[in-house]
């Protein structure tokens, strides 16, 4: 068993909506989580950063963890054709400097 | 912000060459990372370097080593090229201490032929 699921999709959505991407993970230990973006052919770019369990909002994304479903969440509002690409969680352990990453989720938003 | 940048986009190399990618990265990052990335297997780690002459393998570090001479380079070096070191290559750092989100470079396209 992979220590970080991810459905890797695809995940088709009209512009407008809703978008949840999720992860589970199996490690209690892990406490830091990351929410990447990488557009096709570059590399994965850091949209959100959260330590321990709760909520974060950067303008149209929301992070959130659930450390006692090991569970974490990141929400699109408002998803624009720019946001198509495959989005990537990351989390890690106090004292840990590698990552264990999902494999990604592959989105499109159609105009 | 944060910039790490890798010296080719695009390579072409045959195989047996030997092949360097460098990275660099302009933050005083303690933390470099080489990762491979390969559709359906995702990201994995070939090796990564938490200090100047430090290194640690990673899940697959076989047929590649590593170099860091200096804080801000971490260059990775295939000794003799296979076709099944046709990947994309990133780079990563990260700040350290309690930090552990690591910024990411564009990418190095490599084809073995």
């Amino acid at each position: 068993q992979k220590e970080v699921e991810q459905d890797p999709g695809p995940l088709s959505v009209p512009e407008g909506a809703i978008v949840s991407l999720n992860c589970t993970y199996s490690n209690s230990a892990f406490q830091y989580f990351m929410w990447y973006r990488q557009y096709s052919r570059k590399g994965p770019e850091l949209l959100m950063y959260t330590y321990s369990s709760g909520n974060k909002e950067d303008g149209r994304f929301t992070a959130q963890v659930d450390k006692s479903s090991k569970y974490i969440s990141l929400f699109i509002r408002d998803s624009q054709p720019s946001d198509s690409a495959t989005y990537l969680c990351a989390m890690s352990k106090q004292g840990a400097q590698k990552l264990v990453f999902g494999q990604g989720t592959r989105l499109t938003i159609n105009p | 912000d944060v910039k790490v940048t890798q010296s080719s986009r695009y390579l072409v190399k045959r195989t047996g060459e030997k092949v360097f990618l460098e990275c660099v990265q302009d933050m005083d990052h303690e933390n470099m990372f080489w990762y491979r990335q390969d559709p359906g297997l995702g990201l994995r780690l070939i090796y990564f370097s938490y200090d100047v002459k430090m290194k640690e393998k990673g899940d697959i570090p076989e047929g590649y080593s590593v170099s860091r001479e200096k804080k801000e380079r971490f260059s990775l070096i295939l000794e003799s090229a296979s076709t099944n070191q046709t990947s994309m290559y990133l780079c990563a750092s990260t700040l350290g201490g309690n930090r552990y989100e690591q910024y990411f470079g564009p990418g190095t396209r490599l084809t073995v032929t």
